[in-house]
């Protein structure tokens, strides 16, 4: 339990749909994170949010939509994805944004994403 | 170009050893470093971490060194148990890397098999 909770664990969608995935931490952080793993690729930053403002979009294409209500629970909104998109996605969050000296990233467990 | 490299995509080691997982990184801004362990369809935990001003930093039967010159950091796990097997991540921040200050860079990540 390291106090990021993501729902859903699984997911598999159509490319026409719409999906959420949902983040929440317990550990009073004010930074969140999302992150993308795909097979055989590093974690890749998406996004960052520090006291619920977007502090950095690493590129990301407009398909995935991030909201932070506030500083303890992120959302990412998905809507016509493509099959490429398929891969884990963590919730990450800390003290504050960017990791340094004592501030860490804790993750959640992962929202696993099937495009069909 | 990879600004963190984990080379050994696997290791295997004999429990009760010492196993020892190698991170080269190239960026020179890099001043905290971080090791994740990664079990199957679980998010990452964090391990052990260390920053620049430091040339190890020691946790139970966890010891991270940090060879700066060499851009190189290793961790070490005294003795190795069955339940260490897992993907080990590291991961570094610092500078002003990509224009975000502090965010996490991760390496592929070493998949240690720690057999009975």
């Amino acid at each position: 339990e390291t106090g990021v909770t993501q729902t859903p664990r699984h997911l598999v969608m159509g490319m026409t749909n719409k999906k959420s995935l949902k983040c929440e931490q317990h550990l009073g952080h004010n930074a969140m994170y999302w992150y993308k793993q795909s097979a055989k690729k590093p974690l890749e930053l998406m996004f960052v949010y520090n006291f619920k403002e977007q502090t950095e979009n690493n590129s990301v294409p407009s398909r995935f939509s991030p909201e932070c209500p506030n500083s303890s629970h992120l959302f990412l909104h998905l809507h016509t994805l493509q099959p490429e998109d398929s891969a884990l996605y963590l919730c990450a969050s800390s003290q504050a944004a960017g990791a340094g000296s004592g501030n860490t990233i804790y993750f959640g467990e992962g929202s696993w994403l099937t495009v069909v | 170009d990879q600004q963190v490299k984990q080379n050994s995509p696997s290791l295997s080691v004999q429990e009760g050893r010492i196993s020892i997982l190698n991170c080269d990184y190239t960026n020179s801004m890099f001043d905290y470093f971080l090791w994740y362990k990664k079990y199957p369809a679980e998010g990452p935990t964090f391990l052990i971490s260390i920053s620049s001003i430091k040339d190890k930093n020691e946790d139970g039967r966890f010891t991270v060194f940090l060879n700066k010159s060499a851009k190189h950091l290793s961790l070490h796990i005294v003795p190795s148990q069955p339940g260490d097997s897992a993907v080990y991540f590291c991961a570094a921040s610092g500078g002003n890397y990509g224009g975000s200050q502090g965010n996490l860079i991760f390496g592929k990540g070493t998949k240690l098999s720690v057999k009975p």
